[in-house]
């Protein structure tokens, strides 16, 4: 079992739409939780950091933290076009830095 | 701020060559540095992880004589990729962390480069 599991989609919605991003995980040792988007050809950015349980806001984007359920989301509200890309969870170790990565979920928003 | 620049972008070499690919932190002291390899439409695979001074640490599966990892200063890392061969194509990113006061480790991570080995 993989310790970090992201459905890769493609996921494809309409502009405007309420995207929703997931991560499962498995091992409860891990602490720290982000979010990167990453498109086409081009190194990933971190969108989101999130420590521990609970949910966070950035303009658009809402990410939580279901720690009870080993469960992440990533929220987009008002997908734009300019959304398109590959989101990629991650996930901290409590004491480590090893980043673990999910497979990335395509998101395609239609104009 | 948090600023990882890699070069060059891209590259073509013939078969057999040496291949060497640069990751800069320009704003900040990186502790340590990672090279990530990424295959289409799959997710970064950690190759290595490297702290300045010392000799980097490989993940199972990654030669170390193949993929030669120099981190000289705490903003420069460098990957060779030595006798590169077709299948070595691929894209190479690299990320860079800085101690951030008891909180997780966040990497900041370059825009990546293309290699391509003819």
């Amino acid at each position: 079992q993989k310790e970090v599991e992201q459905d890769p989609g493609p996921l494809s919605v309409p502009e405007g739409a309420i995207v929703s991003l997931n991560c499962t995980y498995s091992n409860s040792a891990f602490q720290y939780f982000m979010w990167y988007r990453q498109y086409s050809r081009k190194g990933p950015e971190l969108l989101m950091y999130t420590y521990s349980s609970g949910n966070k806001e950035d303009g658009r984007f809402t990410a939580q933290v279901d720690k009870s359920s080993k469960y992440i989301s990533l929220f987009i509200r008002d997908s734009q076009p300019s959304d398109s890309a590959t989101y990629l969870c991650a996930m901290i170790h409590t004491g480590g830095f090893k980043t673990i990565f999910g497979a990335g979920t395509r998101l395609f928003v239609k104009a | 701020g948090a600023v990882v620049s890699q070069h060059p972008s891209w590259v073509i070499c013939k078969s057999g060559t040496s291949v060497k690919i640069e990751c800069r932190s320009l704003d900040f002291q990186a502790t340590t540095m990672f090279w990530y390899r990424q295959f289409p439409k799959q997710s970064l695979m950690l190759m290595a992880t490297s702290n300045e001074g010392s000799k980097a640490t490989y993940e199972q599966g990654v030669e170390k004589d193949k993929f030669l990892i120099n981190h000289a200063s705490l903003t420069l890392s460098t990957l060779t990729v030595t006798s590169a061969h077709p299948e070595d194509s691929s894209f190479y990113i690299c990320s860079a962390s800085r101690t951030s006061g008891g909180e997780g480790e966040t990497q900041y991570f370059g825009p990546g480069t293309r290699l391509l080995v003819l």
